[in-house]
């Protein structure tokens, strides 16, 4: 079982500020990484697929990037808004298998 | 676009006691995951299946879960007999062809407790 790390595991911020979260992963064998957003008493819902290294993409104020090299994934939020309050997940897939390596997560909560 | 539908969303029941959870998922979709999450921890595949076959249940606990899918469509989930440690969120997902670059599309999930 692969190890996928995320940070912090829970936030707190004033609505306007802007955010970032971690997301760690091995760096070999990669293939594929998502980001979720799971809302409370809600279905999880896709954010980004991201496959190569470098990759960057961006869904209103929502934007993530990717290192392969290094095994790492970023997810930036600006402005915060509190209906961006939820836990958000990334998930690892390596070349080797079709599995996915879900991470803990990080709950964020944005303060009105 | 109908979503990944599963039910009940809740359910509580003692611990020996049966249980089942239904899956219904995009229509068209290929694959059918099923996904066990407990508290504090990121969902943790349990079975895959790609139509009616099963392409990866190695992290099922076979001596008490099961799950069908049956005609490649709908699929089910039992706990028989249902321990404590399994006390979680059940999420259902679906994908087209289930590809590592495929989205999987997540149903609500059932929030399972073992008294």
């Amino acid at each position: 079982i692969l190890n996928v790390e995320q940070s912090p595991q829970s936030l707190h911020v004033q609505e306007g500020d802007s955010t970032n979260f971690t997301c760690s992963f091995p760096s070999s064998n990669f293939y594929a990484l998502h980001w979720y957003r799971w809302e409370t008493a809600k279905s999880p819902e896709a954010l980004f697929v991201m496959t190569l290294n470098g990759d960057e993409k961006k869904k209103g104020r929502i934007s993530a990037t990717l290192n392969t090299k290094e095994g790492y994934s970023y997810l930036y939020i600006k402005g915060s808004q509190p209906e961006d309050s939820a836990t958000y997940l990334c998930a690892f897939m390596t070349n080797t298998g079709n599995q996915f390596y879900f991470g803990t997560g990080t709950s964020l909560t944005v303060i009105p | 676009e109908a979503g990944v539908a599963q039910s009940p969303r809740y359910k509580i029941i003692e611990k020996r006691q049966s249980v089942a959870f239904w899956c219904n998922p995009i229509s068209g979709h290929a694959t059918l995951y099923w996904y066990q999450q407990i508290l504090g921890q990121g969902p943790k595949l349990l079975i895959q299946f790609q139509n009616n076959g099963v392409v990866d249940d190695s992290q099922l606990p076979k001596d008490r879960f099961s799950a069908e899918r049956l005609k490649g469509v709908d699929s089910t989930l039992k706990i028989q007999p249902a321990k404590l440690e399994d006390s979680a969120v059940y999420l259902c997902a679906s994908s087209f062809w289930g590809a590592g670059a495929d989205t999987q599309y997540f149903g609500p999930g059932t929030r399972l407790t073992v008294l």
